[in-house]
């Protein structure tokens, strides 16, 4: 099984900051990686593909980039709709496997 | 809108079972793979089953091969996940979720996702 490993676990910052959430791999899976957005309650979101694809209809202010074991996800000026946990996944197999999650937290 | 309603849920004393659906609209169900994943209370996201769009190729995670079931009527664009010998760490929600392509695995990301229904296995 490929482990996904997210850094940190939980993240507090503020309004109009930019935040970086990483994802390794523990081997490699190319692009195959994707991010998704999770609010209480709710499903998750999908919010990038093959690493730095935008899916359709949200914000650019985030942003994917990587390749091979280390990702990042970046969001560029924080917004409060955007406090959430964000896991990353990798989808090189069938079987599939997220991150812990990065719980991110108003400061 | 493409939308994936998931249903079944409930309490069941351990080695029971349950019959999970999710009924999918706004979309050519019958051309994406489909699957489930779970998250335990309070826990990450885990992947548990799929199956391709034909439906001839079934997938699952150690944890439930032989005691889960996964299954499709494209006929009726619903997705089924059949759980017998249920245990306690089987409780979770149970989200269905569509496929970006009709396969699954190398390539297919998890574009849409239904609500979850919460699966309690106790005693």
């Amino acid at each position: 099984d490929i482990q996904m490993t997210q850094s940190p676990s939980t993240l507090s910052a503020s309004v109009g900051d930019r935040v970086t959430i990483t994802c390794r791999a523990s081997q490699s899976i190319s692009s195959w990686l994707a991010w998704y957005q999770q609010k209480p309650g709710r499903a998750p979101k999908l919010l990038i593909y093959k690493a730095s694809s935008l899916e359709t209809g949200v914000p650019s202010r985030f942003s994917g980039s990587g390749s091979g074991t280390e990702f990042t996800l970046t969001i560029s000026s924080l917004q409060p709709d955007d406090f959430a946990t964000y896991y990353c996944q990798q989808y090189s197999s069938y079987f599939q496997t997220f991150g812990q999650g990065t719980k991110l937290e108003i400061k | 809108e493409v939308q994936l309603v998931a249903s079944g849920g409930g309490l069941v004393q351990p080695g029971g079972s349950l019959r999970l659906s999710c009924a999918a609209s706004g979309f050519a169900f019958s051309t994406y793979a489909v699957t489930w994943v779970r998250q335990a209370p309070g826990r990450g996201l885990e992947w548990v089953s799929a199956i391709t769009a034909s439906g001839i190729t079934t997938y699952y995670t150690d944890s439930v091969k032989g005691r889960f079931t996964v299954s499709r009527d494209n006929s009726k664009s619903t997705l089924y996940l059949q759980m017998n010998s249920l245990r306690v760490d089987d409780t979770a929600v149970y989200f269905c979720a569509k496929a970006s392509s009709r396969e699954f695995g190398l390539g297919s990301y998890l574009n849409y996702w239904g609500q979850g229904t919460l699966v309690t296995v106790s005693s």
